[in-house]
């Protein structure tokens, strides 16, 4: 079954830190994989896509890897501050599941000032 | 622009009525998907309409009618609904299908009394 897991559910850091947030997923045969970040009650901004011939995307402070054999894409954010506070969403195209995107439940982020 | 705006913001509907909602693109997009998120969960995918016609219909009762008039517009039209629907009904679009990012609106908050 393919399925799409985000560890930790939460977390909570504070100012400053750089972090990381992990998106694991069971079928290595995906087609590209996007972040999103969701704001409460709001709609899903997408931050970043990476195709699957692809290792990382950057875009200013955040960066994601992925790593296709080892079912695994990160979502590294530099220098946090308390407006990243968010949930961030890793969501995942299969090479046969067509536009059909796969959520994994989240990480809900807060960065104490 | 990466603009994808939905009307209204939020819904309150009785069992027996007959509503609308409605999201509008500009950007060219040719795929538009809509999208169903209760709280604390992801978006589960309702419908797909690629180049205006349905291509996924993820088994939604008939109660949600979707309906794509023309390549900027999309409508999911509510009859009957009950009060498990209530949730939040995002809309997306992307330039053509799978290798494409998805964009995003509000959504429309949805209370079904």
């Amino acid at each position: 079954k393919q399925e799409v897991t985000q560890i930790p559910a939460a977390l909570s850091v504070p100012e400053g830190e750089n972090l990381v947030l992990n998106c694991s997923f069971t079928d290595s045969a995906i087609y590209n994989l996007q972040w999103f970040r969701q704001d409460p009650g709001k709609g899903l901004t997408s931050l970043l896509l990476i195709q699957s011939s692809q290792r990382e995307q950057t875009s200013g402070r955040l960066n994601a890897s992925l790593d296709k054999s080892s079912g695994r894409s990160t979502l590294y954010i530099a220098a946090s501050q308390p407006g990243d506070s968010a949930t961030y969403l890793c969501a995942v195209r299969w090479e046969t599941s067509g536009s059909r995107l796969t959520f994994g439940e989240g990480t809900q982020l807060t960065v104490n000032p | 622009d990466t603009e994808v705006t939905q009307t209204p913001k939020h819904l309150v509907m009785g069992m027996t009525n007959k509503k609308s909602l409605k999201c509008e693109q500009h950007m060219g997009h040719r795929a538009m998907y809509w999208y169903k998120q209760k709280a604390k969960k992801p978006p589960e995918l309702m419908f797909v309409y690629s180049y205006e016609k349905l291509s996924i219909n993820e088994s939604v009762p008939s109660r949600f009618s979707p309906e794509c008039p023309n390549s900027s517009l999309l409508n999911l039209h509510l009859h009957a609904l009950q009060p498990e629907d209530s949730a939040l009904y995002l809309c997306a679009s992307s330039l053509l299908d799978r290798a494409y990012e998805q964009y995003f609106g509000p959504g429309t908050r949805l209370t079904v009394t």
